[in-house]
């Protein structure tokens, strides 16, 4: 049973490139969630997606956006990169509709962005 | 304001000694507690998961207490191994189903 699988697992790019990240669900669930973890700090919310929908949002501007595929996979698109967009983004699956969808919840191993 | 705190920033021991690792929140409404082990680099890992009527659960040599009155975990690790030194994360869930993450606790575990 394949766990959460994140693509690629590392990356570098130039400040004011554009960059797509991927992410597969584990088997089963149908909610990715996507986060920032910058080196020494907690993961930082970025936005959730279930049915295809942003379903929440956490405090990132407008140049990060996201989509979700009918097979549950989702991609992190960041715009205009600049060099605090740096970190660690990582994936996380979960059933949307458990009576506890937080039992489920599992992270994937991350792609490590480095803007230069 | 929702916030999980942890302490102490980081912590180093010697192989075999045990450890604590503090949590303190103010998320409300609490739904439910839970660790993460992160080894660097990688994504996070769930060692233990309390809701608001557990008040310890164990995985292994981990064990993690909550007491919700005071809105305090710790995670306590026994007879630690090379293979612990990580960073530990404490994970407050709301109905929002929103997760608050603490800092995290990096532990080093020298032999």
């Amino acid at each position: 049973d394949a766990g959460v699988t994140q693509s690629p697992t590392h990356l570098i790019k130039t400040r004011g490139q554009q960059v797509t990240l991927r992410c597969s669900p584990k088997s089963g669930h149908d909610t990715v969630s996507w986060y920032q973890q910058a080196l020494g700090q907690g993961p930082q919310f970025i936005f959730q997606y279930y049915e295809e929908e942003e379903r929440q949002r956490g405090n990132f501007p407008d140049r990060f956006s996201g989509h979700q595929f009918p097979n549950y996979s989702s991609e992190l698109n960041v715009n205009a990169l600049l060099l605090g967009d740096s970190a660690l983004y990582l994936c996380a699956s979960s059933f949307f509709w458990g009576s506890r969808p937080y039992l489920g919840y599992t992270f994937g191993s991350g792609t490590r962005l480095t803007v230069v | 304001k929702n916030q999980v705190e942890q302490s102490p920033q980081s912590l180093i021991i010697l192989e075999g000694k045990n450890c604590t690792l503090q949590c303190n929140y103010t998320v409300s409404p609490f739904s439910n507690l839970r660790w993460y082990k992160q080894d660097t680099g990688r994504g996070p890992v769930s060692l233990t998961i309390m809701t608001f009527s557990e008040n310890t659960k164990s995985n292994g040599r981990y064990t993690a207490t909550l007491d919700a009155d005071t809105k305090q975990s710790s995670l306590h690790i026994t007879a630690s191994q090379l293979s612990d030194s990580a960073s530990y994360i404490c994970v407050v869930y709301n109905y929002g189903q929103n997760f608050v993450f603490g800092p995290g606790t990096r532990l080093s575990v020298l032999p």
